[in-house]
């Protein structure tokens, strides 16, 4: 059990346009989901943190403009990242946490690459 | 501001060594540890967290707060161990601060 989905896992897109990534937990209802960057050999950053039915709460220095998040259930979260640029282009996870706790379940992640 | 410190990006020993993977933290609380691993082509995993005090796949880890310290350690290492290793510290709302990783290589 606790298994996470991601969707698309890679997607290209041209610059100035928007990309949607779906976040889903398969067999759990989640009570927050996370979402993370990570850059080419370097570590998982956090983003930004979600709730169903409230607004995310963004890490510092993310744009929320940006990277619009959107929960609409315990088991749906989506990143939208918009008009995006090639500095867009990165690895982008998702994490889902299962009670309240430090219990978080990742996705397999979703390689962007912006042209 | 907390922080995880990794100081090895890869770590390279042959099968049957023991395997040591370091970690420090920086936390003005009562720090929750973790060690997350990613093998290849797969998803990041929980391996173990401090306060079960449980061994996986052999690996222990020790909380030394004196130390900051939460270093991975195997005594036997395996082929099959070979991974990406990942600390992480978690901090409030349950949010986690990962170290930047360290390349494992178990050679034959």
């Amino acid at each position: 059990g606790a298994v996470v989905s991601q969707h698309p896992s890679w997607v290209i897109c041209k610059s100035g346009t928007s990309v949607k990534i779906e976040c889903r937990s398969l067999d759990f209802q989640a009570t927050t989901m996370f979402w993370y960057r990570q850059f080419p050999k370097q570590s998982l950053m956090l983003m930004a943190t979600s709730n169903e039915g409230s607004k995310a709460t963004y890490e510092q220095g993310v744009e929320k403009d940006k990277f619009l998040i959107n929960h609409a259930s315990l088991t749906l979260s989506t990143l939208t990242v918009t008009s995006a640029h090639p500095e867009d282009s990165s690895f982008y996870i998702c994490s889902a946490q299962r009670g309240y706790n430090y219990e978080q379940y990742f996705g397999p992640g979703t390689r962007l690459t912006v042209t | 501001a907390q922080r995880v410190t990794q100081p090895e990006k890869l770590l390279s020993v042959f099968k049957g060594a023991p395997v040591e993977l370091k970690c420090n933290y920086s936390y003005s609380g009562s720090p929750e540890l973790f060690w997350y691993v990613q093998y290849s082509r797969q998803r990041l995993q929980l391996l173990l967290r401090h306060i079960s005090r449980e061994s996986i796949k052999g690996f222990t880890a020790d909380l030394n707060k004196g130390e900051t310290s939460f270093h991975l350690k195997k005594p036997f290492a395996q082929e099959e161990d070979s991974a990406m290793y990942y600390c992480a510290l978690g901090g409030s709302n349950y949010k986690l601060t990962f170290g930047k990783g360290t390349l494992l290589t178990v050679n034959p």
